[in-house]
């Protein structure tokens, strides 16, 4: 089955403590990217990968940081969270040089 | 004023009814147009995409463009309890893979 997958689905933590959620899809994508989405605000665009070479800012990069080197993952690392980081994350994956995206099932973040 | 504006509802209907979701957008460089489903704890489900003015028809589903007023449409058909979700506009320009541009989301239920 086509998909992207994360891990974990659902995360608590504590300001500070170093954390990764990984992201991985199996439709040989190479476009990736990772999004937080917050009431009232939508979705938006954290980092994106192109390809295994290219990895660029979205709009709301501050605070994290991404790995790309191999096609399939795209791991997301807060290295030190804070509580404004506390969201709902998705990765997604997109063909047509990302012009069609399609979304993992979340991250539910809670940093306290 | 926010690039993409989606009223965010919300929306209820009786099972059945004709459903029109709407976003209005103020960038005239956008040419791609989606619109994704979003179930309640799911990531985003890419259900329709459409390039440039015009209609696209997908079963009980239709997309709407229209560049000169800036206003994209989806239209469900015989609504379904089924169909009791999240709707995101999403957009972007030509050549402008990273920038997909979300609205912030109507969200509708389909009462039986």
């Amino acid at each position: 089955e086509a998909q992207v997958t994360q891990n974990p689905r659902y995360l608590i933590t504590v300001t500070g403590k170093k954390l990764t959620v990984t992201c991985s899809q199996n439709m040989n994508h190479e476009y990736m990217s990772w999004y937080r989405q917050d009431p009232g605000l939508g979705l938006r665009q954290i980092y994106y990968s192109m390809n295994v070479e290219v990895t660029d800012k979205g709009d709301v990069p501050e605070g994290y940081k991404v790995s790309r080197k191999e096609k399939r993952n795209f791991p997301l690392i807060l290295e030190s969270p804070s509580p404004n980081q506390t969201s709902l994350y998705f990765c997604a994956s997109g063909s047509e040089g990302g012009g069609l995206q399609y979304f993992g099932p979340g991250t539910r973040l809670t940093v306290t | 004023q926010k690039e993409v504006e989606q009223d965010p509802g919300p929306l209820s209907v009786p099972e059945g009814a004709i459903v029109s979701l709407n976003c209005t957008y103020s960038n005239s460089a956008f040419q791609y147009f989606m619109w994704y489903r979003q179930y309640s704890r799911k990531g985003p489900e890419l259900l329709m995409y459409t390039y440039s003015s015009g209609n696209k028809e997908d079963g009980r589903f239709t997309a709407q463009v229209d560049k000169s007023s800036k206003y994209i449409s989806l239209f469900i058909r015989d609504s379904q309890p089924s169909d009791s979700a999240t709707y995101l506009c999403a957009m972007r320009s030509s050549g402008s893979a990273r920038q997909l541009t979300f609205g912030s989301g109507t969200q509708l239920t389909v009462l039986p």
